[in-house]
């Protein structure tokens, strides 16, 4: 079961601004570092941010993370039909001794 | 250019094993802790196991401690996980993936294969 919850889904119309939010606790997002991976349609996921709010080389500024707490979020501004994806947050969990992952959110471009 | 491949999976009877692979390139392989996740069909995402890059340090998730092994060689550049006592549950596409760090705990997932397929039925 996932230990990060996210909002099923989320939708925008090209240009607007998309939130994602993932909730945890004090065992996981409180106490380490939220990553977001990008999963396109029938493709590997991909590392959009790591250590809260880095953005890889290659990743467009346009996504950019933050984290408060025991909740992250990703946002995606300017909002682009090949967003069009499934969204994970993940993070360690010290009482498991295990990556979580959060449930997904699905970002329908309208 | 850095690549993962995973070869290994198929359709196997529930309580059999199979033993997945993963061939690193394009990076050095044991600079670098390596992680399966897995992907049941539409499904999330989830952590199955990971090993530090000397292999010190391992973890598993609860749903696979106990039947699942990781493993890796790094002058083969491999990584490794034998599953055993297969349960439909396990079907899933397993990712192998690398990490940013030498630990296993709390790096980043940075590139991933493509993914193998493994259905447990009878």
């Amino acid at each position: 079961q996932s230990v990060l919850t996210q909002p099923p889904s989320a939708s925008g119309t090209p240009g607007q601004r998309v939130t994602i939010s993932c909730s945890g606790s004090s065992s996981n997002i409180g106490s380490n570092y939220v990553y977001w991976y990008q999963q396109l349609p029938g493709t590997a996921p991909k590392l959009l941010i790591y250590r809260n709010n880095q953005r890889p080389s290659g990743v467009p500024d346009r996504f950019s993370g933050s984290k408060s707490g025991t909740s992250a979020s990703l946002a995606i501004s300017g909002l682009r039909s090949e967003d069009e994806a499934d969204y994970y947050c993940a993070a360690w969990d010290d009482s498991l001794s295990a990556y979580v992952f959060g449930t997904g959110t699905k970002v329908t471009v309208l | 250019e850095v690549q993962l491949v995973e070869s290994g999976g198929g359709l196997v009877q529930p309580g059999r094993s199979l033993r997945l692979s993963c061939a690193a390139s394009g990076f050095t392989f044991d600079d670098y802790a390596m992680h399966w996740v897995r992907q049941a069909p539409g499904k999330g995402l989830e952590w199955v196991s990971g090993i530090s890059w000397n292999s010190g340090s391992i973890g598993y998730a609860d749903s696979v401690k106990g039947r699942f092994t990781i493993s890796r060689d790094n002058a083969k550049n491999s990584l490794y996980l034998q599953m055993n006592s297969l349960r439909a549950e396990d079907t899933a596409l397993y990712y192998c993936a690398k990490d940013g760090d030498t630990a296993m705990v709390g790096g980043a997932f940075d590139i991933w294969g493509q993914g193998t397929m493994v259905t447990v039925s009878s």
